[in-house]
């Protein structure tokens, strides 16, 4: 399996623009989570998907982020409009839904808002 | 709210000294702990992933503990080799929401 892919790698944008962040799950995981990582914070979960549902949106920062799964091998991250504070690698990860299964994580996208 | 801390943030050994990396959390009731290595601008690898009814995990030279009731993970890493240089992160699975992780321990290999 080729993992969890995310597009692009790398994004710059100017304030205000809107940006689409990619997630491809690995094949015939169901669940699906979008991490945001900063020095300042960590990493922290923004949302998360069961079964293509969002399950718990409480981590997304403002409501100029959303996040949609339209089915099982795609998800998206919105930021419209996007500003300097939201630069940040941001991570999409996938798991079997069930407690004893862990996480796999794709390589991110570096987001630079200038 | 489960909160994960990881001690030491940062840790620089000689080549071949074998060592203890900690993290611990404040609400027992997890599922699984899983430590991850994540090397400069690049993702997290899975290393070693405990149920919250295993005492410990081996890979190699690797060993993760559990001690739930403590809320205490370790990771031993024998025999350390300058490739082992990353950044280490602890998370927990408190249920079916995502990990809550550490802020993590960086990791200097000396050669």
């Amino acid at each position: 399996d080729a993992g969890v892919i995310q597009s692009p790698r790398h994004e710059v944008t100017e304030m205000g623009q809107e940006v689409t962040l990619r997630c491809k799950p690995i094949s015939g995981h169901n669940s699906l989570f979008w991490y945001r990582q900063t020095m300042m914070r960590g990493l922290e979960l923004l949302i998360y998907f069961n079964n293509n549902v969002p399950i718990d949106d409480s981590g997304m920062p403002e409501d100029r982020f959303s996040a949609k799964m339209p089915n099982a091998s795609f998800s998206t991250l919105k930021i419209q409009p996007s500003e300097p504070r939201d630069s940040a690698v941001y991570f999409c990860a996938s798991s079997l839904v069930g407690k004893q299964y862990g996480y796999t994580f794709g390589s991110g996208t570096r987001l630079t808002v200038v | 709210k489960q909160e994960v801390t990881q001690i030491p943030a940062a840790l620089s050994v000689p080549e071949g000294e074998n060592l203890v990396l900690n993290c611990s959390f404040t609400d027992s009731a997890i599922y699984n702990l899983q430590w991850f290595r994540q090397d400069p601008g690049k993702g997290l690898t899975s290393l070693l992933l405990i149920q919250s009814s295993q005492r410990e995990q081996t890979s190699g030279r690797l060993n993760a503990s559990l001690d739930k009731s403590s809320g205490r993970s370790t990771l031993y890493i024998a025999a350390s080799q300058p490739g082992d240089s990353a950044t280490y992160l602890c998370a927990v699975r408190p249920g079916a929401d995502g990990l809550t992780f550490g802020k993590g321990t960086h990791l200097i290999i000396q050669p």
